[in-house]
């Protein structure tokens, strides 16, 4: 099975500055990617998924973007972050029918 | 625009008791469903999948699932304290295309006294 690993565990940026988060995937090969956000009072909100390298699929227009630069490596950044942008980060792997998702990364914007 | 509705709780039950967690969807063309446990300030746990109509069986858990109604639902018998935790139900309509895009609801939190 496969071991998801996030970083940073914690974040805490200043409106207007870059964010990089990392997900990474061991076990597996070729996997589905997903960066999810869960926002204070809000459901998980799928942000991105790709289904290989370079692939990127966007579902919600944000000032996040994506990146795969590699196959179990999977990137979400940002230029500029808003207050809005507060909220715990997850990143998933997974097929049709199972779906799991990693530690997480809560960031929270000042 | 995907809804997913469930009774944001909290949902009370006995040690013991069956806790009978439920969800609504509006896109009917949901294939398939995905029941999650999240304890607090941890990230979600898969507990269930389900596509076809009917119940589906694992453990403690039921997944009950009725797409004319747009309605599945999770029993878990014999309810533990370590069960207490918001249970997100989150349909998918992507089934045949080797990966799920999910649509979560906001979840329900159930609280198990021993």
């Amino acid at each position: 099975s496969q071991t998801i690993h996030q970083w940073p565990a914690t974040l805490v940026q200043p409106v207007g500055s870059p964010l990089s988060l990392e997900c990474t995937v061991e076990g597996t090969s070729n996997p589905n990617l997903y960066w999810y956000r869960q926002a204070a009072g809000r459901g998980l909100q799928l942000l991105f998924y790709s289904v290989g390298i370079g692939q990127i699929s966007s579902e919600v227009p944000q000032n996040l973007s994506a990146s795969r630069p590699q196959d179990r490596q999977f990137i979400l950044s940002s230029k500029k972050l808003l207050l809005s942008d507060s909220g715990f980060y997850l990143c998933a792997c997974g097929s049709s029918y199972e779906q799991y998702f990693g530690p997480g990364t809560r960031l929270t914007v000042t | 625009q995907k809804e997913v509705e469930q009774n944001s709780g909290p949902l009370s039950v006995p040690e013991g008791a069956i806790a009978s967690l439920n969800c609504t969807y509006s896109d009917r063309g949901s294939q398939s469903f995905f029941w999650y446990r999240q304890y607090s300030g941890k990230s979600p746990e898969l507990i269930m999948f389900i596509y076809s109509n009917g119940d589906k069986e694992d453990g403690r858990f039921t997944a009950q699932l009725n797409k004319a109604s747009q309605y599945v639902s999770l029993l878990i018998r014999d309810s533990q304290p370590s069960d207490s935790a918001t249970y997100l139900c989150a349909p998918s309509t992507n089934m045949n295309s080797g990966y799920s895009t999910l649509t979560f609801g906001k979840g329900t939190m159930l609280l198990v006294s021993p």
